[in-house]
């Protein structure tokens, strides 16, 4: 079975300081995708980057790029210039090629405060 | 592009009514769409993957009965709450995918409210 873990319910970081959103998961599929995505108070949820597991290199996004360490199954998300509008619950997610293609396995998420 | 609409955004209702919500993706064709459950501050819970001009798979624990789904169209899913109680006050939110591959993102509507008096 999939699983994602997210270890840190909280963080409270000062604006424009970086700050790194801890992700790590377990599969069998040999062949997956990470995402991140960020929830805002008002309940949308956007998506911010993905990664595929067969990927050479750390996929980036203007401020985000994800730190992804195959051997550890870990897909970490930094937040570089961290701005007050950055304040809200960031999930991290899987799918599978094939262990329930296409349904995403969500972690629990972190809430991220950012401090003026 | 790929912005998926849901609608409503808030329901407040009596308990018994059933509720429907709709979920469009507006600017591309989406043959699977999801749809989840939120509690307060916890994560997303699958409840279903509905797919268009076919049955919906429900996950484990989740009453089909309860929660109908309906995907009659590639821009269209709704789910239908039915006979609502309080105990199904919740945030409930639809995705869609736009396209196969491993990288397409799931794109996700705005949520709705419910709210059962």
């Amino acid at each position: 079975a999939q699983k994602i873990t997210q270890t840190q319910p909280g963080m409270f970081v000062q604006e424009k300081e970086a700050v790194t959103l801890d992700c790590t998961y377990d599969t069998s599929d040999p062949s997956y995708g990470l995402f991140w995505y960020k929830q805002p108070s008002s309940g949308e949820m956007i998506f911010l980057i993905y990664q595929g597991s067969y990927d050479q290199q750390n996929a980036t996004e203007g401020r985000y790029s994800l730190n992804f360490q195959k051997a550890r199954k870990s897909a970490n998300l930094v937040i570089s210039a961290s701005q007050l509008g950055d304040s809200a619950m960031y999930f991290c997610a899987m799918r599978g090629a094939i262990q329930g293609a296409q349904k995403l396995v969500f972690g629990q998420g972190t809430r991220l405060t950012i401090n003026p | 592009g790929a912005v998926v609409s849901q609608h409503p955004s808030r329901v407040i209702c009596k308990s018994g009514t059933s509720v429907k919500i709709e979920c469009r993706s507006l600017d591309f064709q989406a043959t699977t769409m999801f749809w989840y459950r939120q509690f307060p501050k916890q994560s997303l819970m699958l409840m279903a993957t509905s797919n268009e001009g076919s049955k919906a798979t429900y996950e484990q624990g989740v009453e089909k009965d309860k929660f109908l789904i309906n995907h009659a169209s590639l821009t269209l899913s709704t789910l239908t709450v039915t006979s609502a109680h309080p105990e199904d006050s919740s945030f409930y939110i639809c995705s869609a995918l736009a396209g196969g591959g491993n990288n397409q993102p799931q794109h996700f509507g705005d949520g709705t409210r419910l709210s059962i008096l």
